[in-house]
């Protein structure tokens, strides 16, 4: 089964970057690895996603290591608007391409 | 502006009744999915649908039921059968199921309560 693991939490110090690993070492050669965020009592939003090369948009960036068994997630400059639960999670062929979302990490930022 | 909008918001449901909750997406997405989140834990699926007229249990169906008659609605039941109700719902779709390259958007999710 594809599965992910991340540490259930992490602090940070605000305006210092975050990176936020997850490990996936049972990945498919044809799976996007995807990061959500959740906020309190809200529906997760999109982060960013990527295949193989590393990837940047407004919000983050992703780093996929070279045998994509893990990547990190870097938000550059934390605030405390970034205090989150975050998703790393990948598609699983053999449950019929459901998404596997595990625990997360909490993301904690302090001022 | 393209979205998910799940109602009510907030809802309580007394022992015995069934409840249904409201998810409708103008996204043009083929895929919808019903999670339950208990707090500090993760998603769970209940259910989705893949295409209108079609869907499949997800990990915990027992005590729910579903509809995709439309595109863009995709309504879950909580039936008196689900005996431990209370939780987080979240509605959301995606363009294709079976897609790994394709987001997948949620509603700000609907809070059930039982009393």
């Amino acid at each position: 089964d594809a599965k992910t693991t991340q540490p259930n939490s992490m602090e940070s110090n605000e305006e210092e970057p975050v990176h936020l690993p997850c490990n996936h070492s049972t990945i498919s050669g044809t799976d996007y690895i995807h990061w959500y965020r959740q906020l309190p009592s809200q529906g997760p939003e999109y982060v960013i996603h990527g295949l193989t090369s590393n990837v940047n948009n407004r919000m983050a960036s992703l780093a996929i290591a070279e045998d994509r068994k893990s990547s990190t997630l870097i938000l550059h400059r934390a605030t405390l608007r970034d205090a989150a639960v975050y998703y790393c999670i990948l598609r699983d062929v053999d449950s019929n391409y459901q998404l596997i979302w595990g625990a997360g990490t909490k993301l904690i930022i302090k001022p | 502006d393209g979205g998910i909008t799940q109602s009510p918001k907030y809802l309580f449901r007394k022992e015995g009744q069934n409840v249904t909750l409201s998810c409708e997406q103008n996204l043009n997405h083929d895929a919808m999915y019903w999670y339950r989140q208990d707090p500090g834990q993760g998603l769970r699926l209940i259910y989705y649908s893949q295409i209108v007229n079609d869907f499949q249990k997800g990990d915990i169906a027992e005590g729910y039921s579903v509809s995709r008659e439309k595109k863009e609605s995709f309504p879950l039941t909580v039936t008196s059968a689900q005996k431990n109700p209370t939780a987080f719902y979240l509605c959301a779709s995606k363009r294709g199921h079976r897609s790994s390259g394709n987001t997948i958007y949620f509603g700000e999710g609907s809070w059930l309560t039982v009393v």
